[in-house]
């Protein structure tokens, strides 16, 4: 069974600082996802990973994949107050997605 | 916007009852996935349809089926409801069947309340 492993589950940030959330799972993929959700809103795609190696960079957020180490890093640079939300990722098989427990992001001022 | 939309938004009702949920995918997708998401169980994939017929199946109770239609949309029927159904339920859908890239864009939810 995959299983997928984030943390932290809950990050306090200040603003300007950098921060680094972490993903790991179980067993191989067909690819990685990075969601952000908003409270009680839909999941927005952040960064789609593919391959071993792989490093998307959006704005302040990049996000890499390590396939040999089963890993994906998201890394938050200078933190600001609009990028607090909850963050998962999330792993492809088939048709089926297994998202890790999601971290709450907060940056404070 | 991701394209495909949900209804209702929200939907309050009693233990007991049955509600069906409905999904409309994006213009084009064959897909049409759906997903649980409660705070004592995370997000979790429910079941998936391919242009009409069953594809994947995950952790859906037997109380709950679904399916899809001719013109794509989907229904999710969840019967005998108890207060632990109550959840944020995401329809997504995709171009294609699943693996290689094969994106998921997924719907605003349906919030379910049960009392």
């Amino acid at each position: 069974e995959l299983k997928v492993e984030q943390n932290p589950l809950f990050l306090s940030m200040q603003e300007g600082k950098n921060y680094t959330i972490y993903c790991n799972y179980s067993t191989t993929s067909d690819r990685l996802y990075w969601y952000r959700q908003d409270p009680g809103k839909s999941l927005e795609s952040l960064f789609v990973l593919l391959s071993n190696g792989a490093v998307k960079q959006e704005g302040r957020l990049m996000a890499s994949l390590d396939t040999k180490a089963r890993l994906s890093t998201l890394h938050i640079t200078a933190a600001v107050h609009d990028l607090s939300a909850t963050y998962f990722c999330a792993l492809a098989r088939g048709g089926k997605l297994t998202f890790g427990q999601g971290t709450i992001l907060t940056v404070h001022p | 916007d991701s394209g495909v939309t949900q209804t209702p938004k929200h939907l309050i009702t009693a233990t007991g009852q049955r509600v069906t949920l409905r999904c409309s995918p994006r213009s084009g997708d064959l897909s049409v996935y759906w997903y649980q998401q409660s705070l004592d169980q995370g997000l979790q994939f429910l079941i998936q349809y391919y242009n009409g017929e069953e594809r994947a199946k995950g952790n859906i109770l037997e109380r709950f089926s679904a399916q899809q239609f001719p013109d794509l949309h989907s229904e999710l029927n969840l019967s005998s409801l108890e207060l632990g159904d109550s959840a944020l339920y995401f329809c997504a859908s995709s171009v294609g069947a699943g693996g290689g890239y094969n994106e998921q864009f997924f719907g605003p939810g349906t919030r379910l309340t049960v009392l």
